[in-house]
């Protein structure tokens, strides 16, 4: 069974400071996608990452992929009170007997930034 | 109207009650997906549809039973619901190729469910 397991789950932090969410996951798998969710509201799209390597940034959010370690790190730079929500990492495989991708997502990272 | 609508918001209702969740997207997509998500749990998977075909069936007890009637429409039908289904439900969709997607699933804004 594939596990996605995501640290820090809570995190609290101040404005202007650096951190990085960290999301480890239990099998192969090349294709990683990070979400945003604000509280009564629905998922985001932030970042998807294709391949081993892969980085991408978004203003003061940087996401990246180790497929060798299985892990995909979150980098918040500078962060500002906007930047509060959870966040989400999901796997993708694919269906074992079904075509088609299947997401398995981190238990999410609620994110705090104090003013 | 664009993206993936889901409606009701909120619902409320008594484990003897039937009730239909509902989702329609805009995207001009071919899969459709319904997820649970539960306090302190990641989402799960509930059901997956592609060309209205259903693909998978996540180990969803029966009182949950799903319909597509075609590629932009999907339904939840609810009876005799537990206390423990109380949760959001979330529907998605995505363009799925038969292959892994280079392209995120696309999310409603969920139905917040409460069984009394």
């Amino acid at each position: 069974e594939l596990k996605v397991e995501q640290n820090p789950l809570f995190l609290s932090m101040q404005e202007g400071k650096n951190y990085t969410i960290y999301c480890n996951y239990s099998t192969t798998s090349d294709r990683l996608y990070w979400y945003r969710q604000d509280p009564g509201k629905s998922l985001e799209s932030l970042f998807v990452l294709l391949s081993n390597g892969a980085v991408k940034q978004e203003g003061r959010l940087m996401a990246s992929l180790d497929t060798k370690a299985r892990l995909s790190t979150l980098h918040i730079t500078a962060a500002v009170h906007d930047l509060s929500a959870t966040y989400f990492c999901a796997v993708d495989t694919l269906g074992e007997e079904t075509s088609g991708s299947r997401l398995t997502f981190g238990e999410g990272t609620q994110l705090t930034v104090n003013p | 109207e664009t993206g993936v609508t889901q409606t009701p918001r909120h619902l409320v209702m008594g484990m003897t009650n039937k009730k239909s969740l509902k989702c329609e997207q805009h995207l001009g997509h071919n899969a459709m997906y319904w997820y649970k998500q539960s306090a302190k749990k990641p989402l799960e998977l509930m059901f997956v549809y592609n060309f209205k075909e259903q693909t998978e069936n996540n180990s969803v007890p029966s009182r949950f039973s799903p319909e597509c009637p075609n590629s932009s429409h999907l339904f939840l039908h609810l009876h005799t619901l537990q206390p423990e289904d109380s949760a959001l439900y979330l529907c998605a969709s995505s363009q799925d190729f038969g292959d892994y997607s280079n392209q995120p699933q696309h999310f409603g804004d969920g139905t917040r469910l409460s069984i009394l």
